[in-house]
């Protein structure tokens, strides 16, 4: 079955410091993998796709199909990338391509 | 505004009684999804119509939880003899064939079931 894993609920950390938010994957084809990012008072809204290999407002990602990880970095936080981040794997089912979200990781960037 | 309108966005009813979500999509986004959200979780997939067909139901569309899309365009979610564990937060989003992945989300209509 599809899975998508994020360990961690909360994620605190300095202003200028690095930013890892873990995501894991269970998927028995071909991989696309997305982060979705919900911002306070804010819709849920997509941050990066796997496919694009684009930083978007400093993040990036890599999808490691060894370790079925698609793991989001920043070098340096800021506060105003304090938000919700899901992790979503997108897949067919024949009749229509799904998303499933990871349980979502809440970033908390302090002075 | 042109993005992805629900209404109402707070809903609370008394458990038993029959509630109905709208969403309005993106006017050219032929693809719309309902999903469904309950605290400290990611959204659950609970329907996809591709204009006016419901190509896909969720296990966890129980037979009181109804969904339509009347010629393609806005789509309506119905859940009938509610229950306190239908307290969640029903997300809409909206797609166009050939954009690869990405949904844009309704802000979402709360429903609370006492």
């Amino acid at each position: 079955a599809q899975r998508v894993t994020q360990p961690e609920k909360l994620l605190s950390v300095f202003k200028g410091a690095p930013v890892e938010l873990k995501c894991n994957y269970s998927y028995s084809g071909s991989p696309e993998l997305f982060w979705y990012v919900q911002y306070s008072r804010q819709r849920l809204q997509l941050l990066l796709r796997h496919i694009s290999r684009e930083s978007i407002k400093g993040f990036t990602a890599d999808l490691n199909k060894g370790e079925t990880s698609f793991h989001l970095k920043k070098p340096f936080a800021q506060e105003e990338d304090s938000a919700m981040y899901y992790c979503a794997l997108r897949w067919n089912t024949g009749t229509a391509s799904k998303l499933t979200f990871g349980t979502g990781t809440r970033l908390q960037v302090t002075l | 505004d042109t993005g992805v309108s629900q209404d109402p966005r707070h809903k609370i009813t008394k458990r038993g009684q029959n509630v109905t979500f709208r969403c309005d999509p993106i006017s050219e986004h032929n693809r719309l999804y309902w999903y469904r959200q309950t605290l400290g979780q990611g959204p659950e997939f609970l329907t996809y119509f591709q204009n006016e067909a419901q190509l896909e139901k969720s296990r966890l569309l129980s037979d009181r939880f109804s969904a339509e899309r009347p010629k393609g365009s806005f789509s309506t979610l119905e859940i009938q003899r509610t229950e306190q564990g239908d307290s969640a937060m029903y997300l809409c989003a909206s797609s166009f064939i050939g954009v690869t992945g990405e949904l844009f989300f309704g802000e979402g209509s709360r429903l609370t079931v006492l």
